[in-house]
C-alpha cells in the first residue's frame, strides 16, 4: 500500500512569511509524528499525535510552530513568521499503536528553505 | 537525560569489510532501540531494532549488539557493500516504542570498492 506522503517536497519562502507543510499518514495508523532534520544534524522531535489524546507538543521550538491533525488522518505543520534558522527538512512519520515495538514509517520530507 | 550519543560521525570501509557504529544513551526508561538507514533525498527507513531483554539481534548482514548495563548499543554491518553507503541513525524510545524517537546525530557510511 501507499506509504507516508508529504507535500510540498520543497518549499522556498522569504523570512517573515508563514508556511504550511502537509502530511498524509499510512491509512489506519493512529500515531503521527513530526521531526525536523537540520543540515548535518540528527532528527529532532517536534510533535506527536495519538488518536484523540492531547498532542505531545514538547518538541516545538517556539510558539511560531503549531500543528493540527484533522479527522485523525492528515496533519498540517504551520510555521509562522519564518526565520532562517527554520531552514531544514521536516519529516513526518506514522505508526500503529496498541502493539508493542511499533515501527515508525517516515515520509520523504519537505525541504524548507527560508531566504 | 534524553540524549543519544552516536559515533563516529563518518566512516569509510572497504567493500567486504565490517562497519561498526556505536551509540550510548542515558535514559533508563528507553526500552526500544531501532536503527534507521537514510539515503539522500529520502526519509529514514527502519533497518533493524532490538529490545533490552536480548543482547544481540541479527538480520542478514546486520547485527545489533546491546549492553544494558553500559547503556550502549552498536550496529555491525558484515560484508559491507557499496549499496550500504548511506547515513545511519540510532534511536531510542520508551513505552515499548509507542513514544517519540530520540535520535543520534547520524553516521555517514561510505563503502569503497
Amino acid at each position: 500500500g501507499a506509504g507516508v506522503s508529504q507535500s510540498p517536497s520543497n518549499k522556498v519562502t522569504e523570512k517573515g512569511k508563514d508556511v504550511e507543510l502537509r502530511c498524509d499518514p499510512i491509512s489506519g495508523h493512529t500515531a503521527l509524528y513530526w521531526y525536523r532534520q537540520s543540515l548535518g544534524q540528527g532528527l529532532e522531535f517536534l510533535i506527536y499525535f495519538q488518536g484523540n489524546s492531547a498532542p505531545d507538543k514538547s518538541g516545538l521550538p517556539s510558539d511560531r510552530f503549531s500543528a493540527e491533525r484533522t479527522g485523525g488522518s492528515v496533519s498540517t505543520l504551520t510555521i509562522q513568521r519564518t526565520q532562517q534558522e527554520d531552514s531544514a527538512v521536516y519529516l513526518c512519520a506514522s505508526s500503529l499503536v496498541g502493539r508493542i515495538y511499533n515501527e515508525q514509517f517516515f515520509g520523504p520530507g519537505t525541504r524548507l528553505t527560508v531566504l | 537525560q534524553q540524549q543519544v550519543k552516536q559515533s563516529p560521525q563518518s566512516l569509510i570501509v572497504q567493500k567486504g569489510g565490517i562497519s561498526i557504529i556505536n551509540c550510548a544513551y542515558e535514559n533508563t526508561a528507553f526500552d526500544y532501540f531501532p536503527w534507521y538507514q537514510q539515503f539522500p533525498g529520502k526519509g529514514p527507513a527502519l533497518l533493524i531494532a532490538i529490545r533490552p531483554d536480548v543482547s544481540e539481534k541479527k538480520e542478514g548482514r546486520f547485527t545489533i549488539s546491546f549492553n544494558k548495563s553500559a547503556k550502549q548499543f552498536s550496529l555491525h554491518i558484515m560484508d559491507s557493500q557499496p549499496g550500504d553507503s548511506a547515513t545511519y541513525f540510532c534511536a531510542a524510545s520508551a513505552n515499548f516504542g509507542n513514544e517519540k524517537l530520540t535520535f543520534g546525530t547520524g553516521t555517514r557510511l561510505t563503502i569503497i570498492p
